[in-house]
């Protein structure tokens, strides 16, 4: 079955750059998905179709596609940005959504 | 404000089914699909398929195929769940979440915008 592939973890101090990847082989074909998740909490779409970002959330997220692997990029990291981060797409029959495997994401 | 309002927790014992609804809060939602998903304890995110509200239309997630059903009831706009022959790898959390089936991305699709607070089911004998 389709796989994407994040890293389980990425730590950052604050002000700085976090970069999060999601690989998979469908991604040249299909749009990649970032959600981010507090504990406890349902997941919130954060970044649509590869590079758009809903009205409500903060310019310092951002993202980047290109071949087989997408970047959700936050820059000027602060401390409520930590939380689990998760790619989603589609298989390349376009038959299921897939989920990477989640990056926490921790502001030292 | 759009809203998915889900049903509360369940516990149920192995080889027992258990049935989550998800109701939309306003009409505004009701012209789009849902997706049932579901979070097991420390664990990522698992799809378990997609439902039209209005068509009836479903798409189950190729290792849930014979085990789920989703179902709709557009008077009360409403969706289900239905998961049977638990087993205690079921134990999980499980949303809805509004969307688009994965061969229809649209101009206006902006991924799961919209999610439920979640459903806890435990199974445990």
């Amino acid at each position: 079955s389709y796989e994407l592939t994040q890293p389980p973890s990425v730590s950052v101090s604050p002000g700085q750059t976090a970069r999060i990847t999601c690989s998979g082989d469908a991604l040249p074909k299909q749009y990649v998905y970032w959600y981010l998740q507090s504990p406890g909490r349902a997941p919130v779409v954060v970044i649509y179709k590869d590079t758009e970002r809903p009205s409500e959330i903060p310019e310092r997220f951002s993202g980047t596609s290109s071949g087989t692997t997408a970047t959700l990029t936050i820059s000027g990291v602060q401390a409520e940005d930590e939380a689990d981060y998760y790619c989603q797409s589609a298989d390349s029959d376009e038959t299921s959504w897939v989920f990477g495997g989640g990056t926490r994401l921790t502001v030292l | 404000q759009d809203q998915l309002v889900q049903s509360g927790g369940e516990v149920k014992k192995p080889g027992a089914s258990v049935k989550v609804s998800c109701k939309a809060s306003s009409d505004t939602i009701i012209n789009y699909g849902f997706s049932w998903l579901r979070q097991a304890p420390g664990q990522g995110l698992e799809w378990l398929g997609w439902v039209s509200l209005y068509t009836i239309e479903t798409k189950y997630a190729e290792r849930f195929q014979g085990r789920v059903t989703m179902t709709t009831d557009t008077s009360t706009r409403t969706v289900y769940l239905e998961l049977r022959s638990l087993t205690s790898d079921d134990s999980a959390v499980y949303y809805c979440a509004r969307d688009n089936p994965p061969n229809t991305v649209t101009n206006t699709y902006y991924g799961m915008d919209v999610w439920g607070q979640g459903t806890t089911v435990t199974v445990s004998s």
